[in-house]
């Protein structure tokens, strides 16, 4: 199976600031890459998908790059609507696999 | 509008069975396929399974095999996962996910989610 490694696995920036979460794929995915937000209590919702291209209605502050095992997910400027946990998933094969997750709070 | 709607939380004892549904509406069913992500509690993300509504081909997790049936009934745009036998590391919760298919069955990713079932199992 494909390993996904994120980190930090927590971070708390202050409103305004750009915020990086990185997710590393062992072995290489090439762009076959999604990003998740879970806010608390609430079930995940697609942000980024084929690594960059930001799925419909998701703010322009977020944004995702990255190919083969490295990738990023930035938040040019934290907002409170934020704070939420973020995981990565690989579709390059199968069994599709997630990162553990980092959890953003703001403070 | 765009949505899945799954059945309500359900509490069992070890060894009972169980079928929780999740009814889509809001796009043509059979177009996507429809899969369950299970989260225990406090924990991170796990895929189970996605099946295809127009011929029910399915395909499991190497973890889930075995362990869960997915099933699927286009005629009422809904789809299943059952447990013949849960144990009490069933406790979770279970979300249905609209499933986005990369070509020649490659890989895939989720664009909708449900609101998320939960089933605890406890004697």
């Amino acid at each position: 199976d494909i390993q996904m490694t994120q980190s930090p696995s927590s971070l708390s920036p202050s409103v305004g600031e750009r915020v990086i979460i990185t997710c590393r794929a062992s072995p290489g995915i090439s762009k076959f890459l999604a990003w998740y937000q879970q806010k608390p209590g609430k079930a995940p919702n697609l942000l980024i998908y084929s690594a960059t291209t930001l799925h419909s209605g998701v703010p322009s502050r977020f944004r995702g790059s990255g190919s083969g095992t490295d990738f990023t997910l930035t938040i040019s400027s934290v907002q409170p609507e934020d704070v939420a946990t973020y995981y990565c998933q690989q579709y390059n094969s199968a069994p599709i696999t997630f990162g553990q997750g980092t959890r953003l709070e703001i403070k | 509008e765009l949505q899945l709607v799954q059945s309500g939380a359900e509490v069992k004892k070890p060894g009972e069975s169980l079928k929780i549904s999740c009814q889509a509406s809001g796009y043509s069913f059979t177009s996507y396929w429809i899969g369950w992500v299970r989260q225990m509690p406090g924990k991170g993300l796990e895929w189970m399974g996605i099946i295809n509504p127009r011929d029910s081909d399915t395909r499991y997790s190497p973890s889930f095999e075995g362990q869960v049936t997915i099933s699927a009934d286009k005629s009422i745009t809904s789809a299943y996962l059952q447990w013949s036998g849960l144990k009490a590391s069933d406790t979770a919760l279970y979300y249905c996910v609209r499933t986005v298919v990369v070509t020649g069955m490659r890989g895939w990713y989720f664009d909708l989610w449900g609101r998320g079932t939960m089933v605890t199992v406890s004697s």
